[in-house]
């Protein structure tokens, strides 16, 4: 099975802060590694696919880089809506995998 | 634009069999465009993808899960369910069900709100 493993684990940051996380793939997944935005008690929510690209709607103050095996999401500017957990998801190869995921909270 | 929503029961007694539905609105299950699948919650835990099931009702399945997992389409109801064997207190999760994109390497998008399980001994 691939492992993801998500940086931080959780992060403190105030609006308008830039918010940078990572993921790292224990073997390379090319750029089949897609974000998810998950609040508690809604339906998680696809940020990226592809490594980076937007999924529709989603606003443009996120993004996704990287391929291989090390990744980003970056917020360029947090918003009060974006506190929430962020996961990332490998889809290289079954089983799919999840990163443990980052809690972003209020600073 | 697909909407979906788990249902079933609440509370599983131990070494029982869980049973879960997903209905779908706005798309057809027995569509070609996409995979249907599964992914639980463990309370405190991250994610873990439980399988995926495509319109021909060809499945692929955690193997993490020991073959414990039945998956299928109902086209006339258009709803897809999920059957888990032998269930332990490690099966309490929220089950989420979600549709698959873009293929094997694809992406899950939407996802229902979850449901939550709890198995109790």
């Amino acid at each position: 099975d691939i492992q993801m493993t998500q940086s931080p684990s959780s992060l403190s940051a105030s609006v308008g802060d830039r918010v940078t996380i990572t993921c790292r793939a224990s073997q390379s997944i090319s750029n089949y590694l897609n974000w998810y935005q998950h609040k508690p008690g809604k339906a998680p929510k696809l940020l990226v696919y592809g490594a980076s690209s937007l999924q529709s709607g989603v606003p443009s103050r996120f993004s996704g880089s990287g391929s291989g095996t090390d990744f980003t999401l970056t917020i360029s500017s947090l918003q009060p809506e974006d506190f929430a957990t962020y996961y990332c998801q490998q889809s290289s190869s079954t089983p799919l995998t999840f990163g443990g995921g980052t809690r972003v909270e209020i600073k | 634009q697909v909407q979906l929503q788990e249902s079933g029961p609440g509370l599983v007694k131990a070494s029982e069999t869980l049973s879960l539905t997903c209905t779908v609105s706005g798309g057809s299950v027995g569509s070609g465009s996409y995979f249907w699948s599964w992914i639980r919650q463990p309370p405190g835990k991250g994610l873990e993808w439980i399988g995926y099931i495509n319109y021909s009702g060809s499945t692929n399945d955690n193997p993490s899960l020991k073959s414990r997992v039945t998956m299928s389409l109902d086209t006339s109801r258009n709803h897809l369910s999920l059957r888990l064997g032998s269930v332990t207190a490690a099966d309490t999760a929220v089950y989420y069900c979600a549709t698959y994109h873009g293929g094997r390497r694809g992406w899950f998008d939407p996802w229902g709100q979850g449901t939550l399980v709890t198995v109790s001994s």
